[in-house]
């Protein structure tokens, strides 16, 4: 057990419509990151955070936004889904920026029909 | 173009013998270079981080290699296990890029008992 939470674990969703992703980092952890994985694209960085301030962005579309809370749990946001929207999504903590083990929870799967 | 490749291949190794996994990037100076476990459906498990400064890195039976000249990481483990079988994933952290992991698309490793 990472100490990271994800939640909902599994999500079946329908086309056009929204879901958030909660993540409740690892007690004492600052920054949080979020990733995607798919079968063909690997694990693709989206967005990370650090004690409530965005710090650096990846390939996030904008349809897809986050943000984190006072009391460091993030949320991931994805509107308008579409099918290649399917995927895994992680999201992951660690104490500081750089140089660091980060932790990662077990995921929530995503399905758009 | 920025790059990480792993071993685009699986490897099956037999158990008891020395798995050695490499990650090659380009484009890319990592402040530090990390080696992590992934499980099917589960999140990654951080296992070595290795500095730019440092050649070499052990931790029991897994050994890592960082050669900054050749832009090349080695992953060993040594007298493999079945359960070793997963998927190995290097990450690089980028200087001045907040701490957020670029990952390889991984390496499947099979022991065969």
């Amino acid at each position: 057990d990472s100490g990271v939470t994800q939640t909902p674990k599994h999500l079946i969703t329908a086309t056009g419509q929204r879901v958030t992703l909660r993540c409740s980092p690892r007690s004492g952890d600052l920054s949080v990151y979020w990733y995607q994985q798919s079968l063909d694209q690997g694990l693709q960085f989206l967005i990370q955070y650090y004690n409530g301030e965005e710090r650096a962005k990846g390939n996030i579309l904008e349809r897809f936004s986050a943000q984190q809370f006072p009391d460091l749990h993030s949320e991931l946001n994805l509107s308008s889904l579409e099918l290649g929207d399917s995927a895994l999504y992680f999201c992951a903590s660690s104490v500081r920026q750089g140089g660091n083990t980060i932790y990662f929870g077990e995921g929530s799967w995503l399905t758009v029909v | 173009s920025q790059k990480i490749e792993q071993n685009s291949e699986a490897l099956n190794i037999q158990e008891g013998k020395t798995a050695t996994l490499t990650c090659n990037y380009t484009n890319y100076s990592p402040a530090y270079l990390q080696w992590y476990r992934q499980d099917p459906g589960r999140g990654p498990v951080f296992l070595l981080l290795i500095r730019e400064n440092e050649k070499e890195k052990r931790k029991e039976r897994l050994k890592v290699t960082f050669d900054t000249t050749l832009k090349q990481s080695l992953f060993h483990i040594t007298a493999s296990q079945p359960a070793d079988s997963a998927t190995y994933l290097c990450a690089l952290d980028i200087h001045n890029q907040g701490g957020k992991l670029i990952f390889g698309q991984g390496t499947e490793l099979s022991v065969k008992p």
